[in-house]
């Protein structure tokens, strides 16, 4: 597809199950973010890859949070232990290179989890 | 710190109303850049501009204009003779130079409502 691919779109989870957050981002983009974002607020930043790269998950709340891109192209976020706090859309970007501040980054539709 | 204000929360206009939507910036880098985005009810963020820090030139799209200006640390979006199709929430973002990655920093969106 021509843009930021994520699935689930919706996802329903018990407190305490793992959920696993997929992105597929724009083929060929070396950066890719994750963002979590809070009903009524803003995104915010969780984590960054340049390729299979993580070089900064200084935005993960939590030692629960885990992120991946193992080949540089599609990457998961994988929450342990789920808490009624992570209830969000969790948004899913890419950008053509790095670094990329200059980019715009484009963004997918963002998984909404809710945990009861 | 870095910081992105919105001070509108919500915004209520009637359909060919113009409209401007503020945005104030905090940053201590001299090199910089600040985009704006638009979330449909869809859900995915929508690229709408950028500006690096050093072109201060208003820029015109349309029906959309942007004033950038750094004496105020402002960068102002407008929207001439509104359309019903121009509600969403839309959001002021800035990214860091630095030899940051580059992710974004939100602030917490205005929504706007255009009624027909």
């Amino acid at each position: 597809g021509a843009g930021v691919s994520q699935s689930p779109r919706y996802k329903v989870a018990k407190r305490g199950q793992d959920v696993a957050l997929r992105c597929d981002p724009i083929s060929g983009h070396v950066s890719l973010f994750w963002y979590q974002q809070a009903l009524g607020q803003g995104p915010e930043f969780l984590t960054y890859f340049q390729n299979e790269a993580q070089l900064d998950k200084s935005g993960l709340p939590s030692d629960r949070f885990f992120a991946e891109r193992p080949e540089g192209s599609v990457s998961t976020l994988k929450i342990q232990r789920t808490q009624q706090e992570d209830s969000a859309v969790y948004l899913c970007a890419s950008s053509l290179v790095w670094p990329s501040g200059n980019q715009p980054q484009h963004f997918g539709d963002g998984t909404r989890l809710s945990i009861l | 710190a870095q910081k992105v204000t919105q001070a509108q929360t919500e915004i209520s206009v009637v359909e060919k109303e113009d409209v401007t939507l503020d945005c104030v910036y905090e940053t201590r880098d001299t090199t910089y850049y600040l985009f704006w985005y638009k979330q449909p009810p869809s859900g995915e963020l929508v690229f709408l501009i950028r500006r690096n820090s050093f072109d201060e030139q208003n820029e015109i799209s349309g029906r959309y204009s942007w004033n950038f200006q750094k004496s105020t640390s402002s960068f102002n979006f407008t929207i001439t003779a509104s359309q019903v199709v121009d509600s969403a929430v839309y959001f002021c973002a800035l990214s860091e130079d630095g030899g940051s990655q580059g992710n974004l920093i939100f602030g917490k969106g205005t929504k706007l409502s255009v009624k027909p």
